[in-house]
């Protein structure tokens, strides 16, 4: 049960895009589409943000999205803005009994 | 308002145990699958377990396999983590969280409750 690889920190400045990857492996990222991102500010749980490798909860906007290549999945969020700034994790279905998250990236908006 | 608010967590020493529980409001709790996910202090998060609707199948994360058990009473609208052999690894916040059913989606999570473990 390896945790998925996930980028330490991005940054970006506020209007900006930035991507977040999560690269796995042929048993979990890429044989499922069971990826899903979740946003967590200090001292507080975390939220979902997207499911199912590139679906939205009601709530959250369009400019949270999500994709995935190959064993590599990827959260992109465009229009920054300062409330954004948070750790993001992602989370994936790893087949035999098993769920893992990323080791998550921490996002500084300049 | 859909909630979930887990309780029992505390000081315990190292070999020790604990159970946690989580109380869920605001939903049709037999109808969601759940799952308990903690984080230790300045860590990142880390899936411990999981259960269906009926509690007909539970998975374990390797880290805490044959020292916890996870268990629910739909009745009670209540989950729960009795935690033994606790070591300090097992130091965290311990979350409750809803499966939005969905496909492995957490879509609902408690406060947490804090484990610590110490002599």
């Amino acid at each position: 049960q390896s945790a998925l690889t996930q980028p330490r920190s991005v940054s970006g400045s506020p209007g900006q895009s930035i991507t977040i990857s999560c690269a796995g492996t042929s048993n979990d990222v890429g044989r499922y589409n069971y990826v899903s991102w979740y946003q967590q500010h200090p001292g507080k749980a975390p939220k979902l943000k997207i499911y199912n490798v590139n679906e939205r909860p009601s709530g959250v906007p369009d400019r949270f999205s999500g994709s995935k290549s190959g064993n590599t999945a990827s959260l992109i969020i465009s229009g920054l803005q300062a409330e954004d700034e948070a750790d993001y994790y992602c989370f994936s279905f790893a087949g035999g009994n098993t769920l893992v998250f990323g080791g998550g990236t921490k996002l500084t908006v300049l | 308002e859909e909630q979930l608010v887990e309780s029992g967590g505390g000081l315990a020493q190292p070999g020790g145990s604990l159970r946690l529980s989580c109380a869920a409001s605001g939903f049709t709790f037999s109808n969601y699958n759940m799952n308990w996910v903690r984080q230790a202090p300045g860590k990142g998060l880390e899936w411990v377990s999981y259960i269906t609707k009926t509690s007909s199948v539970v998975y374990y994360a390797d880290s805490v396999k044959g020292r916890f058990t996870m268990s629910r009473d739909n009745a009670k609208n209540s989950l729960y983590l009795q935690m033994t052999s606790l070591g300090v690894e097992d130091t965290a916040v311990y979350y409750c969280v809803r499966d939005g059913d969905r496909g492995f989606d957490l879509d609902n999570w408690g406060q947490g409750t804090l484990v610590t473990v110490s002599s």
